[in-house]
C-alpha cells in the first residue's frame, strides 16, 4: 500500500538553526509531492509542491524541498528557522487520480 | 472570510447518534475532499467530489458514513449510528482544478467529533 513516512515526530531548535525534515514514500509511479504546515490555531496551509520539472522546489517563506526519486524522497530545508516557524509541518503525495495520502507529521518548536 | 469553512466546529454525541457536517468550499472551487485527522496523524483522504459528482471514496468510509454535494456547492457528511472510533477531526478542503489535473487545496478548519 502506499505510505508516506516522515521520520521525526518532534523537532526542537533554536532561531537560526537550519532545518531538514524527511519524508520518504512508497509508491514506484508517477507522484506529485507536497507539502503543507499548520501553524498553531490555523488551518492547514499549502507550504509547496512538486509536480514536475526542477526538482529543486522553493515554497513561501523560504523553505525549499528536494524530490529525489532515487530516494523516494521529499526532504524539507530552510537555511534559518525562526520563533515563527513553529508549527506542524506535514508531507503529502498525491499518486494519481485524486487522493491525497499524508505523513503522520513533525511538530517544530522553535526556541527563540 | 472567503475561504473553506465548516460547521459546527465542535460536535459531541452519544454513541448510536447520526451526526451531519457541513463544508462551504471557495466558492468558484470545483473539487471538494473530505479528509479525517485523529491525534498524532496526518489527514486520512476520505472522499472527493469533482463538482456534485463523488469520484472517489476511501476503504475508510464505510457504510455509516455518507457524504453528498447536491448542487455542487456546498456539502454534507453524515455518519450513522456512531462509535467511539469516529471521534477524530473532520476536514474538508477544496481545489479549483483543471480537468485531470492537480492543484493546490485550501483546508477548513475542521469539525472536531467527540463520541461519548
Amino acid at each position: 500500500a502506499q505510505s508516506v513516512s516522515q521520520h521525526n515526530h518532534h523537532v526542537i531548535l533554536s532561531e537560526a538553526a537550519s532545518l531538514e525534515l524527511g519524508c520518504n514514500y512508497s509508491y514506484g509511479g508517477t507522484v506529485n509531492l507536497f507539502w503543507y504546515v499548520q501553524y498553531p490555531g490555523q488551518h492547514l496551509q499549502l507550504l509547496l509542491k512538486y509536480f514536475s520539472g526542477d526538482p529543486l522546489v522553493k515554497g513561501i517563506k523560504g523553505f525549499e524541498a528536494e524530490f529525489i526519486k532515487s530516494k523516494f524522497s521529499f526532504n524539507l530545508r530552510k537555511p534559518s528557522v525562526q520563533w515563527s516557524d513553529t508549527a506542524e509541518y506535514f508531507c503529502a503525495v498525491a499518486t494519481g487520480g485524486f487522493k491525497t495520502i499524508f505523513g503522520a507529521g513533525t511538530r517544530l518548536f522553535v526556541k527563540a | 472570510d472567503t475561504g473553506v469553512s465548516q460547521n459546527p466546529r465542535h460536535k459531541i454525541t452519544k454513541r448510536g447518534q447520526n451526526v451531519t457536517f457541513r463544508c462551504d468550499p471557495i466558492s468558484e472551487h470545483n473539487r471538494l475532499y473530505w479528509y479525517r485527522q485523529t491525534l498524532g496523524q496526518g489527514p486520512e483522504f476520505l472522499t472527493y467530489f469533482q463538482n456534485e459528482a463523488q469520484l472517489e471514496k476511501s476503504r475508510l468510509l464505510s457504510d455509516r458514513f455518507s457524504a453528498e454535494r447536491p448542487k455542487g456547492s456546498f456539502s454534507t457528511l453524515e455518519i450513522q449510528r456512531t462509535e467511539q472510533g469516529d471521534s477524530a477531526m473532520y476536514l474538508c478542503a477544496s481545489s479549483l482544478g483543471p480537468a485531470g489535473g492537480l492543484d493546490e487545496q485550501f483546508f477548513g478548519p475542521g469539525t472536531r467529533l467527540t463520541v461519548l
